[in-house]
Parts: C-alpha cells; structure tokens; sequence
C-alpha cells in the first residue's frame, strides 16, 4: 500500500456541525486529492492540491474547503455539515499530474488512501 | 461530457469461468485510462494504466485491452478472491472521471 492514511475512519456527527478529516503520506508527493464516493455517482473530485499551499476545486466542491501546510498533510473541512455530505471520503496521492514518456503526454497515477466513513444526521 | 460507462453493473461468475468487463468513455482528448479494484470498505487499489489504442497490460488473470472508445477488463479463470468492484476512470483534459464499477462475484 502506498504510505497514506486517514483520519478519522469513522465519523458521525450532526447537521450544521463543522468537520475536518485528514489526510497524511509518507511518499512526499507532490499532489495529493480528496474525493467522495456514492451509491451511483462513483468517486467525484472535491478538491486537490498541487504543492503546499496551492489548491484547486474540483467537480464537487461546494460546501468543502481544504487546507495544505506542509507537504504530508491534507486537510478536508466541512464548515458546516449536512446530510447530502454522507459519504465516504478518500484521499489519493500522486508524484505529478502528467510525466513525458516517450515524447508524449501521460497522466500520473493516483493511488488512494483506505478512506473515511462520514455520516451526518 | 465527459462520460465512462461500466458494464456490466455486477457479475456473478463460477470459479474458472471466464469473462470480461467493460468500461466504454466519451472523452475530448484520453490523456490516460486506468483500471482500479475496490474491496468492501477500502480504497480503491490501482491496477493498470492504458494510454494508446491498440495497448494490453496484464496482472496474473487479469488482462486490461484499450481501443477508442472502451477498454475491457479479461478475468481468465477467476477465482473467489476476484470478488471485488473493478472500477475504470479516464483523465481528459482536466481531472480523472470514475465510471460507477462493476460488482463481481467469484463463486467456488
């Protein structure tokens, strides 16, 4: 497994309460992701980073914010949660977004951390 | 829109019993496909990456095959330990896209 863990792994908590999970790597990479996973949705992109302190959003990422400091750590928050956050989250880590190989253009890939069971009631 | 589409949406096989998933996309410029196992509870594990049509990578009875439209996942002589959601994602331009994953079960 790649070195990322999350915490915490379980969660309940109630609406309109703030939450913040955490993710932590050992692989100094670069990027690292934050996702959620539904029934019928698939995983969809929160937010990501690609460096300490530098952010980007992703297809989800109304009602989350996220934070970056030091290059292991990457903090999701929920400012105040509601029941449509329910889910679980994962973070995924990469080296780079893309490398050249062989002249041409490839995307990096992400490897996922053993995820973060939220429920919200 | 980008889109990905697995089918099918679960798959009940006998141990032996060959077979393939399939994962077809509609994407502006496929920078990437990749292929992820996902077991009950954890993360999803990476299993391979495919840039070029025509390109095949395999892992023990696992064969990942690319052409423009879909990718397929070959499972030859499945075994229980199979059992797992096969999920695919394609990068366009931007950011990765998740098809929804194929539930397979490998009975003995």
């Amino acid at each position: 497994d790649a070195g990322i863990t999350q915490s915490p792994r379980h969660k309940v908590t109630e609406t309109g309460t703030p939450v913040t999970l955490r993710c932590h790597q050992t692989e100094n990479h670069r990027y690292m992701y934050w996702y959620r996973q539904d029934p019928g949705h698939g995983l969809r992109l929160i937010h990501y980073s690609y460096g300490v302190k530098d952010t980007d959003k992703g297809e989800v990422s109304d009602g989350y914010s996220v934070s970056r400091s030091k290059t292991e750590d990457f903090l999701l928050t929920l400012e105040s949660a509601t029941s449509s956050q329910t889910s679980v989250y994962f973070c995924a880590i990469s080296e780079s977004e893309r490398t050249w190989t062989s002249g041409r253009q490839r995307t990096d890939t992400q490897y996922f951390g053993p995820g973060t069971r939220l429920t919200v009631l | 829109e980008d889109q990905v589409t697995q089918s099918p949406e679960a798959l009940r096989l006998q141990e032996g019993e060959s077979s393939s998933l399939n994962c077809s996309y509609t994407v502006s410029g496929l920078r990437g496909l990749f292929w992820y196992r996902q077991d009950p509870g954890k993360g999803p594990e990476f299993l391979f990456t495919l840039y070029s049509a025509g390109e095949e990578k395999e892992k023990e009875r696992l064969k990942a095959t690319l052409t423009k439209k879909e990718s397929f996942l070959h499972i030859t002589a499945p075994k229980p330990e199979d059992s797992a959601t096969y999920l695919c994602a394609v990068r366009p331009a931007r950011q990765l896209t998740f098809g929804s994953g194929t539930q397979l079960t490998v009975l003995p």
